[in-house]
């Protein structure tokens, strides 16, 4: 089954320090991927996606991702991370083509902790 | 604009209790959503709508529940008879068309309990 996989439940990082939160997909074709965030008791807000073209994809709140076809990755980056941007991340893919629906298929989510 | 709109924000029902949910998207989206988020679990699609007409319902279980979007605006989801196991948050979400082109607004959801 097509799929995307977080390893990590939770990622600690430093503010100021770098932050990675890590995606791998499994999906037949071009996969069509996307970076989700969600606060606590609020909806999923956007972040970023990647469709087709270059591999760096630059979203909301100074994040990006690194498309990695060769290891079937979208890690998900942020050169100095912030308190306020501990929340619950997720990763999704949907269908390309002609199944291309809209529907989202997410990953189980990686809570990324900030400590000042 | 004004976001994705859900309420009741929580509901704490007894199990075989029904219930139901209301999503209102945002203004000109055609395209409407209803996901189930389980403690711990990312969220999975339970029913699209392309206006009025149901693009996806694959993941409804539809001995227990049901949708609609009468006009293709609001929607409502209902849940009759609820299980221990519908406890969840579900969130509704909206798009201007059914693909990855556009991104898919969320509403804050509703919490359901079960008891």
């Amino acid at each position: 089954a097509q799929s995307v996989a977080q390893p990590e439940d939770q990622v600690n990082v430093a503010e100021g320090n770098p932050l990675t939160v890590k995606c791998t997909y499994s999906v037949s074709g071009n996969p069509y991927l996307f970076w989700y965030v969600q606060y606590p008791n609020r909806g999923l807000q956007f972040l970023l996606k990647y469709i087709t073209g270059d591999n760096l994809v630059k979203g909301s709140y100074g994040f990006e991702a690194e498309f990695n076809k060769s290891q079937t990755s979208f890690h998900l980056k942020k050169p100095s991370a912030l308190v306020s941007d501990s929340a619950l991340y997720f990763c999704a893919h949907s269908g390309e083509g002609s199944s291309n629906t809209g529907k989202l298929i997410f990953g189980q989510g990686t809570t990324l902790q900030v400590k000042p | 604009e004004a976001g994705v709109a859900q309420s009741p924000r929580y509901k704490i029902i007894e199990k075989r209790q029904s219930v139901a949910f209301w999503c209102n998207p945002i203004s000109g989206h055609a395209t409407l959503y209803w996901y189930q988020q389980i403690l711990g679990q990312g969220p999975k699609l339970l029913i699209q709508f392309q206006n009025n007409g149901v693009v996806d319902d694959s993941q409804l279980p539809k001995d227990r529940f049901s949708a609609e979007r009468l006009k293709g605006v609001d929607s409502t989801l209902k849940i009759q008879p609820a299980k221990l196991e519908d406890s969840a948050v579900y969130l509704c979400a909206s798009s201007l068309e059914p693909t990855s082109n556009q991104p898919q607004h969320f509403g804050d959801g509703t919490r359901l309990s079960i008891l």
